[in-house]
C-alpha cells in the first residue's frame, strides 16, 4: 500500500477525444510525476510537478499537460488522443525531505484504449 | 543522458533456485538506483534503492542488490526463489541533482518461477 490513489482504473476512448486522468497523493508528498507504460516495456517519464509547478518534462507533446493541486491531487491531460496513446498511465509521488533521496511511490495506474 | 539495460527479458528459475536479475546503467555520474516489481494488473512497488553508503542493500521479500560502479551493475538476487515471485521486474536509474525526479527504466525482466 503506497498511499498513491489514481482514478479511473478503466477508460475507453476514442481518436481526437480528451481525457483527464486523476492522482491523489500523501500529505506531505510535494513532488508527483506522470509515466506512461506502453504494453510490453518500461515506464516512460512525461513530466513532474513540485509545489503545483511544471520543472521537468519527458519526450512528449505539448498535447500532454498537467495540474498539481495544493490538496496532494493532481491531473493528466491529453488532448487529441491517438491510438498509440493506449497505454497504463502511472502516477508517482515522493515525501518532501531526505534529501532528494527519497524514493517514488507508485499508484495502481489507469489502463486508458483508444479506439 | 542515462540508460539502463535489463538482461534477459524473460528468465525462468525453479522454486527454491537462486534468483539473479541483471541491471547495467549508462550515467554521466554515479545516479540513484532501484529495483521495482509490477504484477499483472497492478502499479509499481518499490523493492528496493541504492543512493549513498553500503554498496549492498537489502529489500523487501527477501531480495538484495549490490552497487558495483567500476562494472556499473545493480543486479538483484534472492537465494531462494518462491512461487510468488514470478512478476515483471524493472531496474530504474535516476540522477543525484535535486528537484529532478525523472526515472529512467529499463524494458523489464519476466521472471517464471517453475514448481
Amino acid at each position: 500500500e503506497t498511499g498513491v490513489t489514481q482514478s479511473p482504473t478503466h477508460l475507453i476512448k476514442t481518436r481526437g477525444q480528451q481525457v483527464t486522468l486523476r492522482c491523489s497523493s500523501q500529505s506531505g508528498h510535494n513532488t508527483v510525476s506522470w509515466y506512461q507504460q506502453a504494453l510490453g516495456q518500461g515506464p516512460q517519464f512525461i513530466f513532474q510537478y513540485y509545489r503545483e509547478e511544471e520543472n521537468g518534462r519527458g519526450n512528449f507533446p505539448p498535447r500532454f499537460s498537467g495540474l498539481q493541486f495544493p490538496n496532494y491531487s493532481s491531473e493528466l491531460n491529453v488532448n487529441a488522443l491517438e491510438l498509440d496513446d493506449s497505454a497504463l498511465y502511472l502516477c508517482a509521488s515522493r515525501p518532501e525531505g531526505m534529501g532528494g533521496r527519497g524514493a517514488q511511490y507508485f499508484g495502481p495506474g489507469t489502463r486508458l484504449l483508444v479506439l | 543522458a542515462q540508460s539502463v539495460t535489463q538482461l534477459g527479458s524473460h528468465v525462468s528459475v525453479s522454486e527454491g533456485a537462486l534468483v539473479l536479475l541483471r541491471c547495467n546503467y549508462s550515467s554521466s555520474v554515479p545516479p540513484y538506483l532501484f529495483w521495482y516489481v509490477q504484477y499483472p494488473n497492478q502499479g509499481l512497488q518499490l523493492l528496493l534503492k541504492y543512493t549513498t553508503g553500503a554498496t549492498l542493500v537489502k529489500g523487501i521479500n527477501g531480495f538484495e542488490a549490490e552497487f558495483k560502479k567500476s562494472e556499473t551493475s545493480f543486479h538483484l538476487t534472492k537465494p531462494s526463489a518462491h512461487m510468488s515471485d514470478a512478476a515483471e521486474y524493472f531496474c530504474a536509474v535516476r540522477s543525484p541533482n535535486f528537484g529532478n525526479e525523472k526515472l529512467t527504466f529499463g524494458t523489464g525482466t519476466r521472471l517464471t518461477i517453475i514448481p
